[in-house]
């Protein structure tokens, strides 16, 4: 089965700090995304990578960055948190393929709030 | 535009009561149509894939079918425990905002 871990369930930070946002997959998959999922938004695409080092914007990639030094690892950064980043952050992975043709597998996401 | 589209955004059933879900999408060269399932709390799980108009996926009783402009999860007998929100998405990384299912006994 394929897992996709997300660094914690529950964050609470401050208006301003710098927030890292980790994941990390154990299939070898090629690809990798950061979703944030909001009530009455659904889920909306913040960045995703398809390989190590790429990295592409998605929907929404205002005030986030992103990092992917390995495979297995794809971290999302809030530079500098603000109270509208207040969401729930999913992480997926899927096989190689680009535009989005093979089916996603997720984490059970981080609920950040910040204060 | 490319856009998803779920509908309804909720429904109670009660168990054995059978109904289907719509997903309506324009997106152009599309490659690939999903359905996920996602529990309260927890990341959506994937359900089906369907590439082109005609397909059909069964798992349990769920059925997944695609036309050239919508996808419906048809949901047969259902029981307590297939109450969830179901997710559609397309290829290109757009999801509709789900439809809440209850299922009561």
């Amino acid at each position: 089965d394929v897992k996709v871990t997300q660094s914690s369930r529950y964050l609470v930070k401050r208006t301003g700090e710098k927030v890292f946002l980790e994941c990390v997959q154990d299939m070898d998959h090629e690809n990798m995304f950061w979703y944030r999922q909001d009530p009455g938004l659904g889920l909306r695409l913040i960045y995703f990578s398809y390989d190590v080092k790429m990295k592409e914007k998605g929907d929404i990639p205002e005030g986030y960055s992103v990092s992917r030094e390995k495979k297995e690892r794809f971290s999302l950064i809030l530079e500098s948190a603000s109270t509208n980043q207040t969401s729930m952050y999913l992480c997926a992975s899927s096989l190689a393929g680009t535009g989005g043709g093979q089916p996603q597998h997720f984490g059970d996401g981080t609920r950040l709030s910040i204060l | 535009e490319d856009q998803v589209t779920q509908s309804p955004e909720a429904l109670r059933l009660q168990e054995g009561e059978s109904s289907s879900l719509n997903c309506s999408y324009t997106v152009s060269g599309l490659r690939g149509l999903f359905w996920y399932r996602q529990d309260p709390g927890k990341g959506p799980e994937f359900l089906f894939t369907l590439y082109s108009a005609g397909e059909e996926k069964e798992k349990e009783r769920l059925k997944a079918t695609l036309t050239k402009k919508e996808s419906f999860l048809h949901i047969t007998a259902p029981k307590p425990e297939d109450s969830a929100t179901y997710l559609c998405a397309v290829s290109k990384l757009i999801f509709g905002q789900g439809t809440t299912l209850q299922v009561k006994p």
